[in-house]
């Protein structure tokens, strides 16, 4: 079945960064798109930004712009997200998302990975 | 980009029909037909429940129906059962080329 599983929770201390996984199964990982969507405890969706798993075209929120960075392995289907320079308020779950474009609907989703900064 | 507008709860008793609200401007739902509806169960990961402003996927019960008019989209649920009580946001692509999401409501089922 289609399927993406996400690595395990992580903490960091303000100022470090954290690389999070999601491993896609069950379809032809280069046809779509990942987009990343994380939820702060107790609010609401945020977008984070959407790659192509097909050419590496990225597209990311202008608020995390500088801080994060979006990549794939296409021999494994994996996508990854690296936030930098982690904050207290970046303490959240965070999504990976199937899109086949950044706008369209988000179909498949991993499970989520909970990131607690804390020092 | 701001957050779209909704309100952040709605009730309704289970046979009854609620509509939820999602309100944007004309350079986000109104500008594009590209909104979605997602359905979240308390620590759960969000399902999306219709996209495209009015097409569900497949799997998604024919009690969810989604419609937009100018700046608002409307989810409307019919025939509420217990099981639909969650958390529901709208998504809109907007004109800064990226989503944008609802602030989510809680749709309590009395």
């Amino acid at each position: 079945q289609v399927q993406l599983v996400q690595s395990g929770a992580e903490v960091k201390k303000p100022g470090a960064s954290v690389k999070v996984s999601c491993k896609a199964s069950g379809y032809t990982f280069t046809s779509y798109g990942i987009s990343w969507v994380r939820q702060a405890p107790g609010q609401g969706l945020e977008w984070m930004g959407w790659i192509s798993a097909y050419n590496g075209n990225t597209n990311y929120a202008q608020k995390l712009q500088g801080r994060v960075t979006m990549t794939t392995d296409t021999s494994t289907s994996t996508a990854y997200m690296e936030l930098r320079s982690l904050r207290s308020d970046d303490t959240a779950v965070y999504y990976c998302a199937r899109a086949e474009l950044p706008h369209y609907g988000m179909d498949v989703w991993g499970q989520g990975t909970t990131v607690t900064v804390s020092s | 980009q701001s957050a779209l507008t909704q309100p952040a709860s709605v009730s309704g008793s289970p046979g009854q029909s609620i509509t939820i609200s999602c309100t944007g401007t004309s350079s986000d739902v109104g500008g594009y037909n590209y909104v979605s509806w997602y359905q979240q169960h308390p620590g759960k990961a969000p399902k999306l429940m219709i996209y495209d402003v009015s097409n569900r996927p497949s799997g998604v019960s024919n009690r969810f129906s989604g419609s937009k008019s100018g700046n608002t989209a409307s989810l409307t649920i019919s025939g509420l059962q217990a099981e639909d009580e969650a958390d529901y946001y709208c998504s809109s692509y907007t004109s800064s080329s990226t989503p944008v999401f609802g602030g989510g409501t809680k749709l309590t089922v009395l």
